[in-house]
């Protein structure tokens, strides 16, 4: 059980493009999701904190007009990495709480390789 | 949010046991002790958690000394699968908790 899954797993888009990533926790509720971002050799950096039903929490530094987040359902979050950059090539990685369970614990997806050409 | 530190790499050969340790002065009264596994492009991976004493489940154990300020990740016997980065964390057990990754160590076993 606590499967999370992200689609696309890698992507390739042009300079300027928009790209949509999708988090889906696949057999338990997720009102909590959390977006991260990791660069090579580096640890995991967290972006924001998406909410079901209510605007995403941002970390500062990130900026909430080129990265959209949208928490519809329990089970659906979407990263939108608007007018994208070569910089913003990353490892995006998507982590849900189980509304369940009283422990902290995240089940972390798959990640989403994004390359900006 | 607690903040931890540990080594940044260390290495070890296959069938031996190896502790990574992570220190965590600032840990709160709430606070729950995480370790995650991640390879290469892949999401990290839950690998056990403790608040006190110890902790064993089928891969591995977590000690934690009764002033909480520390806690070491034992692996039993380890193999070349086990080659990956750990990390450390701590954070309230309860409702809406964002955890901040540190840098990791980075655990090479050889063979």
């Amino acid at each position: 059980g606590a499967v999370v899954s992200q689609h696309p797993s890698r992507v390739i888009c042009k300079s300027g493009t928009s790209v949509k990533i999708e988090c889906r926790s696949l057999d338990f509720q997720a009102t909590t999701m959390f977006w991260y971002r990791q660069f090579p050799k580096q640890s995991l950096m967290l972006m924001a904190t998406s909410n079901e039903g209510s605007k995403a929490t941002y970390e500062q530094g990130v900026e909430k007009d080129k990265f959209l987040i949208n928490h519809a359902s329990l089970t659906l979050s979407t990263l939108t990495v608007t007018s994208a950059h070569p910089e913003d090539s990353s490892f995006y990685i998507c982590s849900a709480r189980d509304d369940r369970r009283s422990s902290y614990e995240q089940y972390f997806g798959p990640g989403t390789r994004l390359t900006v050409t | 949010l607690a903040k931890t530190t540990q080594p940044i790499s260390m290495d070890s050969y296959e069938g031996q046991e190896v502790n990574i340790t992570c220190s965590h002065n600032n840990i709160a009264t709430n606070d729950y002790i995480t370790w995650y596994q991640q390879f290469p492009s892949q999401g990290p991976r839950f690998i056990i958690q403790g608040y006190k004493t110890k902790v064993t489940n089928e891969v591995a154990s977590l000690f934690i000394p009764a002033d909480r300020k520390s806690s070491t990740l034992s692996l039993p016997r380890v193999s070349l699968s086990d080659t990956a980065v750990y990390y450390c964390l701590v954070g309230d057990s309860g409702g809406y908790q964002k955890v901040t990754f540190g840098i990791g160590t980075k655990l090479q076993v050889i063979p």
